[in-house]
């Protein structure tokens, strides 16, 4: 079982923001790194460290943290953007860990 | 930019090892601070961490396969590879090969940012 948790699913309307998280205890020390994947193909980081998007990724992708919880926030969801989200960061025992992964449906 | 690419057999008879490599592409797999790294996605399932080596040649599995996970590589081809044995068929999966970083900016963050576009293995007989 994975010691990141995340929302199986969640939707949000075009053009709306919509807050993807994930728990977990090491997340109070640790920052999350995301991914976006989409059907058939390899997962694409879109947020890694504090706040900072790779090269190519839209400023409407953004990061937080607060205590055990990582977010990944996108302001003014497109279409392009349905998708499953992965986060992922270390465990207590200094292994890498993901998250369960969450759907996004863009309405 | 970095380029990595998955290769071995797509399909491996339960009880046997699963033997498969990533050549990376576009940079050395010696030079910088790097975690080579091997992730799998069963169909329609999450990603798993396998394992990964460092650039220094250090190994960290998941302790979930720890028994079954062998990471090495082959600095002379620019290669690291991935064994895993007694395989049954839950571990049937793509499975990625990617280039794991460690950050620093007031916390620590480790991310992928370089993947292969990962390679179907079937377990069946």
């Amino acid at each position: 079982s994975s010691e990141l948790t995340q929302d199986p699913a969640v939707s949000v309307a075009l053009g709306q923001t919509v807050r993807i998280t994930c728990q977990g205890d090491s997340l109070r020390s640790y920052y999350a790194s995301w991914y976006q994947q989409k059907p058939g193909q390899a997962p694409v980081l879109v947020i890694y460290g504090k706040n900072n998007r790779p090269s190519g990724i839209p400023d409407r992708f953004s990061g937080s943290s607060s205590g055990n919880t990582a977010s990944l926030t996108i302001t003014g969801a497109q279409a392009e953007d349905e998708a499953d989200y992965y986060c992922n960061s270390r465990d207590s025992s200094g292994n890498w860990v993901f998250g369960g992964g969450t759907k996004l449906t863009v309405l | 930019q970095v380029q990595l690419q998955e290769s071995g057999p797509g399909l491996v008879k339960p009880s046997q090892t699963l033997s498969l490599t990533c050549t990376v592409s576009g940079g050395s797999i010696s030079s910088g601070s790097y975690y080579w790294s091997w992730i799998r996605q069963p169909a329609g399932k999450g990603l798993e961490w396998i394992g990964r080596i460092y650039t220094s040649g250090s190994t960290n599995y998941n302790p979930s396969l720890k028994s079954r996970v062998t990471i090495s590589v082959d600095t002379s081809k620019n290669q690291f590879s991935l064994k895993l044995s007694s395989v049954t068929a839950a571990d049937t999966a793509v499975y990625y090969c990617a280039r794991g970083s460690v950050g620093y900016s007031g916390s620590y963050s480790v991310y992928f940012q370089h993947w292969g576009q990962g390679t179907l293995v079937t377990v069946s007989s």
